[in-house]
């Protein structure tokens, strides 16, 4: 079943903060993030592992509830190279099969 | 590091007619898969496949896509027939390798496919 995102989509002033929120009706192996730009593919951000493992961007951080079954993304300090569609992927089998969520579109503005 | 490379990029088909689709994933990896992705939606997985393997391919309409990687590095992804439903993005993307704990998925550019 597709995790929900939430919100579907926000406008921010250059450096600004925003959460991007990810929730899934299932236990979750891993979360994954994602940033698609227009016409583009989708680049990987962040990877949030049962457990706590972690590996991603450095300036990316986000969190991830096991019991709650959710993740969050956190933007801080937002560029306008931040602008783009975010997507969260979940393994609720393992094995790595992802499925994405509808995305949040992210607007940075001067 | 030469990233994930997909071609064509763009492709539009009659509906009925056949279409295929190649990707070569990043040198190494082992773990491959192929997406479709709707205009305004998330990817969809199709096919996974672990080295020559397939690891599933649940979500693969088996009626009319198809899916092989035979030595283990590239892959081709074939619709026979297409559907007007079928217009999407196809997606590839490659992970080094799932089952050492490599779950990191790199995707390329895509093939854009408009079924007329």
């Amino acid at each position: 079943q597709q995790p929900v995102q939430s919100p579907q989509a926000v406008i921010l002033r250059e450096g600004e903060d925003a959460v991007i929120n990810c929730s899934s009706s299932k236990a979750l192996y891993s979360v994954h993030w994602y940033r698609q730009k227009h016409g583009e593919a989708p680049v990987f951000l962040m990877i949030l592992l049962k457990g706590g493992e972690q590996k991603g961007h450095e300036k990316i951080s986000a969190s991830f509830n096991e019991k709650k079954q959710q993740s969050s993304l956190y933007l801080t300090a937002s560029q306008l190279s931040y602008s783009g569609t975010y997507f969260c992927g979940t393994d609720t089998g393992g094995g790595n099969k992802l499925t994405f969520g509808t995305g949040t579109q992210l607007k940075v503005e001067l | 590091e030469a990233g994930v490379a997909q071609s064509p990029r763009y492709k539009i088909i009659e509906k009925r007619q056949s279409v295929a689709f190649w990707c070569n994933p990043i040198s190494g990896h082992a773990t491959l898969y192929w997406y479709q992705q709707i205009l305004g939606q998330g990817p969809k997985l199709l096919i996974q496949f672990q080295n020559n393997g397939v690891v599933d391919d649940s979500q693969l309409p088996k009626d009319r896509f198809s899916a092989e990687r035979l030595k283990g590095v590239d892959s081709t992804l074939k619709i026979q027939p297409a559907k007007l439903e079928d217009s999407a993005v196809y997606l590839c993307a490659s992970s080094l390798d799932v089952v050492a704990g490599a779950y990191e998925q790199y995707f390329g550019p895509g093939t854009r496919l408009t079924v007329t």
